[in-house]
Formats: structure tokens, sequence, C-alpha cells
């Protein structure tokens, strides 16, 4: 069975920085694609950013570009979403998802999700 | 870049009646690339459709999904309690996700 379970979340300063974890299991996490989506509270899904399953491809959401960076440590099954200069507008839950392909260009959908750790941004 | 709009906002139905929740894309997308998602109150977003009309698994036969080009559609033929959500439409290219607003099914 597929599991993914976020941590990291927690009540941060305008201008400060979370590291954001995935524990991913059930599955050959190398072999996937995986991405971060967010929600913010009341509100829809948002596409966050994107990495690739062993090449190291990644793409970003453009509100995030250049503040948010997207790894993975296949060797510990964990993907990581390193957040700096956060703002009000990205409170949110933030959920890791499973993509259905190796490749950012070979995926289609986001067949598993985590539940999601909250991040809030505020003084 | 592709933007999805989806209608209604909202569709209040009784349960054992039918659903059909509609997506439009901004420009004509590859039926491969769109899929459906349905949420529940403090749960995950969970897979229901992709490709447009192939079910996911484990995902019951009252859901299905049709459309081409711009225009998508799913229907939930009869109700069940544990229907009630809200549901996201989302297509995938160029290596990006985008998820339309949401249909939101309540309880009449």
């Amino acid at each position: 069975e597929v599991q993914l379970l976020e941590s990291g979340g927690g009540l941060v300063q305008p201008g400060g920085s979370l590291r954001l974890s995935c524990a991913a299991s059930g599955f050959t996490f190398s072999t996937y694609a995986m991405s971060w989506v967010r929600q913010a509270p009341g509100k829809g899904l948002e596409w966050v950013s994107s990495i690739s399953g062993n090449d190291g491809n990644t793409n970003y959401a453009d509100p995030v570009k250049a503040r948010f960076s997207i790894s993975r440590d296949n060797s510990q099954n964990t993907l990581f979403l390193q957040l700096n200069s956060l703002r009000a507008e990205d409170t949110a839950v933030y959920h890791c998802a499973k993509l259905s392909g190796t490749a950012l260009t070979t995926s289609r959908v986001l067949s598993h999700w985590g539940q999601g750790t909250l991040v809030t941004v505020s003084s | 870049e592709i933007v999805l709009t989806q209608s209604p906002g909202t569709l209040s139905l009784s349960p054992g009646e039918r659903a059909t929740l509609s997506c439009r894309a901004s420009q004509s997308v590859t039926s491969t690339y769109l899929a459906w998602y349905q949420q529940k109150p403090g749960q995950a977003p969970r897979l229901l459709i992709y490709g447009a009309s192939s079910r996911a698994t484990g995902i019951p036969d009252r859901f299905s999904g049709s459309g081409s080009g711009t225009d998508f559609t799913l229907t939930i033929s009869r109700l069940e309690p544990e229907d009630f959500a809200v549901f996201y439409c989302q297509h995938y290219g160029n290596s990006r996700v985008t998820f339309g607003p949401g249909t939101k099914v309540d309880i009449k």
C-alpha cells in the first residue's frame, strides 16, 4: 500500500523559512516523479512543484519560483520542499503526491496523496 | 497556459440522484492528460478518473468520465451518501499541473 507522510509544517513569521519532508513507502520511490500541491484554508488545490524520479529535473509554479526548492533522497525514500522568503499567501496545507511516471514528461496524474502538513505564515 | 473552469460551483442533490459536473479547458487538450479527483473535508484528494474516462483502482462504476477537446464531464450515476464532496478536474501539460476551481456536491 502506498503511503505518503508529510511533516515539518508549523507557524513561521513572514520572511522565514521551513523545510517540509514527505516519507514514502509501499512503492519503488526512485521510479516515480513526485509533486507538492498546496491548499489554502477554504480554497482549492494549487500545484507547487514537481521533481522527476531519478534525473533531477524540477519544475515550479510561478508564485513560488526562486523561493521554494524541491529535492529528494532516493536512498531514504523521502521528498523535500524548502520554503524560503515565506509570505502570508503561502499559508496552506502542503500535500505531497506521487506522479504516475518516472519523468516529468511522461507523467499524467497524481495517483496517491498524503494528508498534508499545515504551514502558517503570520507575525 | 491552460485554464480550467468548472461548473456549477455548487450542486445540491439528494442521494440516488444523478450528478453531472462540467470541466472546460481554455484550449483543446489531449484527453490522456485530463483527470478528476474527489476531496472530502479534512481528507486528501483521491484520484477518480484519468485519461478523461478511465476509472482509477477501486473506484465504483457509478463514477464515469467523458469528453474531449475543451469539454469534459464527470457523471455520478446515483449518488451515495459517501459521494458528497468537492470534485476537481486536472490537466497535466508541459510538466505542469493545473487544477480547476472545483465543484462542491452537497446534500439537498
